[in-house]
């Protein structure tokens, strides 16, 4: 199973808005409604951010949001603040049972 | 507080054993499906097994599958990665991961709430 797609980095200035994107196939992204978004900080744990494609776990800002078109879903980050900045992890079920990451974006505020 | 903490980490050479342990408490163990995640140094997440809270439903990823065994022990509310054949691409962080639950729902196979600290396994000659 091959790993999701996305870019290596993104940037935006406080306040404004940036979208991450996770390239996948009809086998993972584009078959299951089971995307999740993680956000890590360097030498931490990865904290879960956006699951089921577009639902946030309690406590987790409204600036975060997740969508999905086809087999490429997006991680969208409204009012961008200094704490964003960290790497940020899509995930997907895929077929045979698997569990796909993508390889990461590094999300720098300007 | 919920809590996870893995140990067993340690510098090995190719072709050894290690068995990684993660402890869980704060919350009923025996209730959840558990995972084991891993980063290797300056590269992305990768998943690496599933165990059912019962054991009886247990996957691998390809890259580990006829090496590594997950295994249970819910009396002792901890969880085990049997870890054989190591190679060098084993260097990594692993961690253990717990699956979120909201409304009634677990998403056992796709989100992981509950992360421990992590556990440095370096295969190295």
């Amino acid at each position: 199973q091959s790993a999701l797609t996305q870019s290596p980095s993104a940037s935006g200035s406080p306040g404004q808005s940036v979208t991450i994107s996770c390239i996948g196939t009809s086998s993972d992204v584009g078959d299951y409604n089971y995307v999740s978004w993680y956000q890590q900080h360097p030498g931490k744990a990865p904290k879960l951010m956006i699951y089921e494609v577009t639902k946030r776990p309690s406590g987790v800002p409204d600036r975060f949001s997740g969508s999905r078109s086809g087999n490429t879903a997006s991680l969208t980050v409204s009012g961008l603040q200094a704490e964003d900045e960290a790497d940020y992890y899509c995930s997907s079920y895929a077929d045979s049972n698997n569990l796909v990451f993508g390889g990461g974006t590094k999300l720098t505020v300007l | 507080e919920v809590q996870l903490v893995e140990s067993g980490g340690e510098v090995v050479q190719p072709g050894e054993s290690v068995r990684l342990s993660c402890a869980a408490s704060g919350f009923s163990f025996s209730s959840y499906s558990m995972n084991w995640v891993r980063q290797a140094p300056g590269k992305g997440l990768e998943w690496v097994s599933y165990i059912s809270s019962g054991s009886g439903s247990i996957y691998y990823a390809d890259s580990v599958k006829g090496r590594f065994t997950v295994s249970r022990d819910n009396a002792k509310s901890s969880l085990y990665l049997q870890m054989s054949s190591l190679r060098d691409e084993d260097t990594a962080v692993y961690y253990c991961a717990r699956p979120y639950c909201s409304g009634g729902s677990c998403y056992s196979r796709s989100a992981f709430d509950i992360w421990g600290q992590g556990t440095v396994v370096t295969v190295s000659s």
